[in-house]
């Protein structure tokens, strides 16, 4: 079992849609947790980053940690085509832990946003 | 435009060709690191630096070899490489190592 499991879709809706994309984990140490949103031929974007549980906002992206579930969520308001790219979560431990420094990646979700 | 800037964006070279891949950023961040990424994939760790000393090396064969010459620039040599080292090669920064990081849109590394 991974330590992170995404869902890679493909995930397709229509412009205006509210987009829901989830991580789940299996280990307690993670206490960093990111999303990054990558286009073809282009490194990852950092969109959000959240310490511990809880929500965050931004403009149209919400990014919501529940530590109890082991499970992290990424909300996007009012799809637009120009989010059209593969969506990574990403966590890591905090210092002592043995994942310290280092990132781990679920697969991506590929989403497509269609006019 | 990323802030972490990485040259060449493409390269193809033969098994037997010495090269290198280079990663600048200035936003004072004090670890980098370097990423491989096959397609379709997540990126996978090689190589973490913290205060310009190595920090983590993730079982990376010697053909790679990291260097961080000081805080702003971390390179990645290459020698000898195989036709399956072919890949988005991926330099990140954050301010320390367990901050966000950020990362460069990569080189684009292709073996004949």
């Amino acid at each position: 079992q991974k330590e992170v499991e995404q869902d890679p879709g493909p995930l397709s809706v229509p412009e205006g849609a509210i987009v829901s994309l989830n991580c789940t984990y299996s280990n307690s140490a993670f206490q960093y947790f990111m999303w990054y949103r990558q286009y073809s031929r282009k490194g990852p974007e950092l969109l959000m980053y959240t310490y511990s549980s809880g929500n965050k906002e931004d403009g149209r992206f919400t990014a919501q940690v529940d530590k109890s579930s082991k499970y992290i969520s990424l909300f996007i308001r009012d799809s637009q085509p120009s989010d059209s790219a593969t969506y990574l979560c990403a966590m890591s431990a905090g210092a002592g832990g043995t994942s310290y420094g280092k990132l781990t990646f679920g697969q991506g979700t590929i989403l497509t946003v269609h006019p | 435009d990323t802030e972490v800037t990485q040259t060449p964006k493409h390269l193809v070279m033969g098994m037997t060709n010495k090269k290198s891949l280079k990663c600048e950023q200035h936003m004072g961040h004090r670890a980098m690191y370097w990423y491989k990424q096959k397609a379709k994939k997540p990126p996978e760790l090689m190589f973490v630096y913290s205060y310009e000393k190595l920090s983590i090396n993730e079982s990376v064969p010697s053909r790679f070899s990291p260097e961080c010459p000081n805080s702003s620039l971390l390179n990645l040599h290459l020698h000898a490489l195989q036709p399956e080292d072919s890949a988005l090669y991926l330099c990140a920064s954050s301010q320390e190592m367990v901050r966000p990081q950020h990362f460069g849109d990569g080189t684009r590394l292709s073996i004949l």
